[in-house]
């Protein structure tokens, strides 16, 4: 399983847009990328998965360069509910899966 | 759909008792996860089902833990005896595996076990 870092934490403030960078440089050639986002007291829940290029669903966009090495979450005009805790998983199909420490995002008024 | 349904949603116990904690996947599902989540040592995958197997159980911290899949609509994480360091949230997670985009898990709301 590829190993991931991110940021412990970031500080933002509502409105503005957030990236959210994860380093996975042993990525399997079959690996894809899943984000999940925390919030306390919940599980984690899916925000968006890619496998290169670029990604864009109603909640976030997904940049993965070509090397694959790396993916930037990022979260536009972030609003106080977003605070919330962010995994990145590089992996394939739903099996084993390792949650990093994850970066914990803190959005202020 | 219901979502993951875990039980009980909070539970106290003393050292020693046993402790069954309970999932419901979503209907369709057909993979299944435990996690523990403590502040300590983040969120772990402790044991995984495919289609009712157990296919890897090495984050199962001791023998002390079990858990079954009797069917594709009920599980069971079971300590016993527990100890107050099994004290932490565990999550029940399902997906559907039919490609490689099922990656995706759907969690429960979690039991929060104190453990006294």
């Amino acid at each position: 399983l590829a190993k991931t870092t991110q940021p412990i934490s970031m500080d933002s403030y509502e409105g503005q847009e957030v990236n959210i960078t994860c380093s996975h440089n042993n990525i399997a050639t079959n690996d894809y990328i899943t984000w999940y986002q925390q919030f306390p007291s919940q599980g984690p829940r899916f925000i968006i998965q890619g496998y290169k290029t670029k990604v864009t669903n109603e909640v976030a966009s997904l940049f993965i360069p070509a090397d694959r090495k790396s993916s930037t979450l990022s979260l536009p005009r972030v609003s106080l509910s977003d605070t919330a805790v962010y995994y990145c998983l590089p992996g394939t199909g739903g099996f084993k899966t390792i949650f990093g420490a994850g970066t914990r995002l803190f959005v202020k008024a | 759909d219901a979502g993951v349904i875990q039980s009980p949603r909070h539970e106290v116990t003393e050292m020693g008792q046993e402790v069954t904690l309970r999932c419901k996947p979503i209907s369709g599902h057909n993979s299944l996860f435990w996690y523990r989540q403590t502040m300590m040592r983040g969120l772990e995958l402790l044991i995984y089902f495919n289609n009712n197997v157990p296919i890897d159980d090495s984050g199962m911290p001791e023998d002390r833990f079990s858990a079954k899949m009797p069917n594709a609509s009920f599980s069971t994480l079971k300590i016993q005896p527990s100890e107050p360091r099994d004290s932490a949230v565990y999550f029940c997670a399902s997906s559907r595996r039919d490609s490689q985009l099922s990656y995706e898990q759907y969690f429960g709301p979690g039991t929060r076990l104190t453990v006294t």
